[in-house]
C-alpha cells in the first residue's frame, strides 16, 4: 500500500523560514494536501493540490510537489504556526486518501 | 456558512457499537462527497471512510473493514457511521470532513468539530 513519510520534528526560529518534506514514490504525480493541527481543535486546510491556498491562509505558507518529495514552507514564522502539520495524498481516481505521520512544528 | 456538527461519541465497551452522526448546513448536502478520519491519542490523522453523494458507492479503510458503516441521509443532510465490534484500538477523535468544492473531495477544507470515542471496559 502506498505510503507518505514525514520527519517527526522541525525547530525554527520566529521569524525564520520552516520546511515540512513529505516523501512518497513519485509523489509528485499525486495531489498533495497539508493541513495544521493544533490540540483540541480540528484540522486545518492550508494547502491544496500542491500550492494553493485556501481563502483565508495566510501568504505565508507555501507548497510545492516534485518528483518524490512534496515541501510545505512556512515563511516568517510565528508563534502561533506551532502546530503538527499532516501532508496528504490522492491519485487522482480513488476513494480514500493517504495522511503522513504528521510533523510537529515547533518556534523556538 | 458551512457547518457540519457531530454528536454520538462516547465511552463504549469492547465489542459494543456507537453512531456517529454529522449534520451539514450552509451548503448543498446532497452535491457533496463525505468523508470520515480519526486521530487517534498521541497518533496522527487516519481516512477511514469515504460515500459518494447519493450513497451508492463506499469505501474503508482496512483497519475498520468490516464493522463500520458509512451511511447518508440526504432530506436530513446528515451523515453517519456506524460502528460495530469496537476494539481498545478505535479510541480516538472522529472527525467528518468535507472538501472545499463539488468536485474536489479530497481537499477537506471543511470539518465537524469532532467526537471522542473511547472503547474501554
Amino acid at each position: 500500500s502506498y505510503e507518505v513519510t514525514q520527519p517527526p520534528s522541525v525547530s525554527v526560529s520566529p521569524g525564520q523560514t520552516a520546511s515540512i518534506p513529505c516523501s512518497g514514490d513519485k509523489l509528485g504525480e499525486k495531489y498533495v494536501c497539508w493541513y495544521q493541527k493544533k490540540p483540541g481543535q480540528s484540522p486545518v486546510l492550508v494547502i491544496y493540490q500542491d500550492t494553493k491556498r485556501p481563502s483565508g491562509i495566510p501568504e505565508r505558507f507555501s507548497g510545492s510537489n516534485s518528483g518524490n518529495v512534496a515541501t510545505l514552507t512556512v515563511s516568517g514564522t510565528q508563534a502561533m504556526d506551532e502546530a503538527d502539520y499532516y501532508c496528504q495524498a490522492w491519485d487522482g481516481s480513488s476513494t480514500y486518501v493517504i495522511f503522513g505521520g504528521g510533523t510537529k512544528l515547533t518556534v523556538l | 456558512d458551512v457547518q457540519l456538527v457531530q454528536s454520538g461519541g462516547g465511552l463504549v465497551q469492547p465489542g459494543g457499537s456507537l453512531r456517529l452522526s454529522c449534520v451539514a448546513s450552509g451548503f448543498t448536502f446532497r452535491s457533496y462527497e463525505m468523508i470520515w478520519v480519526r486521530q487517534a491519542p498521541g497518533k496522527g490523522l487516519e481516512w477511514i471512510s469515504y460515500i459518494f453523494t447519493s450513497g451508492s458507492t463506499t469505501h474503508y479503510a482496512d483497519s475498520v473493514k468490516g464493522r463500520f458503516t458509512i451511511s447518508r441521509d440526504n432530506a436530513k443532510n446528515s451523515l453517519y457511521l456506524q460502528m460495530n465490534s469496537l476494539r481498545a484500538e478505535d479510541t480516538a477523535v472522529y472527525y467528518c470532513a468535507r472538501g472545499l468544492s463539488a468536485t474536489t473531495w479530497y481537499t477537506l477544507g471543511f470539518w465537524g468539530q469532532g467526537t471522542p470515542v473511547t472503547v474501554s471496559s
